[in-house]
């Protein structure tokens, strides 16, 4: 099985308000990602988990804010975000991050639109 | 420093025609490198990967790929397009400690009745 689940497909949500996106992969996968993709353009790395542990943050605002509780779940929590956050949210796994082994398995990703 | 240029952004075949879609890289090592195909509004689903193995990689649905160190590059093929081919493509390298993917634009394939 190489399947990455994210919930929910797609979330509206105010400025103010505060929500999170969830990601699950049962693969015993030991690293994770965030990615956004806006339309028409590649993914952008956000952020890479390596045995829980936030191993790269690309520069990302605070207003996002990931979370590892355990080797399945990742979480990317959001807050005050603005308009131009509106994307596609992408969750991935691989193996770990040796080579050979850092092939990355994507979830069908959250739209999410900021109003 | 790793990146991967896509020399097309879009392509257009017919049903039933090959389909060449075109990836070049720059590493200063030996890389690792990846094809994903996304249909509209979903995730990416790997196609096929290289990894200093077999030059000459196969991947699902038909798809193959061959490395060429001397060209630096990485095109994807498939002998005979199919409707559900209609998707975009990247082409992605793995950075020299492989805790990051560098994708290319992407390549927009469009395929005719």
């Amino acid at each position: 099985d190489t399947e990455v689940t994210q919930t929910p497909k797609h979330l509206v949500m105010g400025m103010t308000n505060k929500k999170s996106l969830k990601c699950e992969q049962h693969m015993g996968h030991r690293a994770m990602y965030w990615y956004k993709q806006k339309a028409k353009k590649p993914p952008e790395l956000m952020f890479v988990y390596s045995y829980e542990k936030l191993s790269i943050n690309e520069s990302v605002p605070s207003r996002f804010s990931p979370e590892c509780p355990n080797s399945s779940l990742l979480n990317l929590h959001l807050h005050a975000l603005q308009p131009e956050d509106s994307a596609l949210y992408l969750c991935a796994s691989s193996q770990d991050l040796q080579g050979g082994r850092n092939e990355q398995y994507f979830g069908p990703g959250t739209r999410l639109t900021v109003t | 420093a790793q990146s991967v240029t896509q020399l097309d952004s879009h392509v257009s075949v017919s049903e039933g025609t090959p389909v060449l879609l075109r990836c070049n890289y720059s590493s200063s090592y030996s890389p690792s490198l990846f094809w994903y195909v996304q249909h509209p509004n979903k995730g990416l689903q790997l196609l096929l990967k290289y990894t200093s193995a077999a030059t000459l990689v196969k991947g699902i649905n038909g798809f193959e790929a061959e490395f060429k160190k001397s060209e630096t590059s990485f095109h994807l093929t498939k002998p005979s397009a199919h409707m559900s081919d209609a998707a975009e493509y990247f082409c992605v390298v793995s950075s020299y400690n492989f805790n990051k993917f560098y994708f290319g634009s992407g390549t927009k394939l469009n395929v005719k009745p």
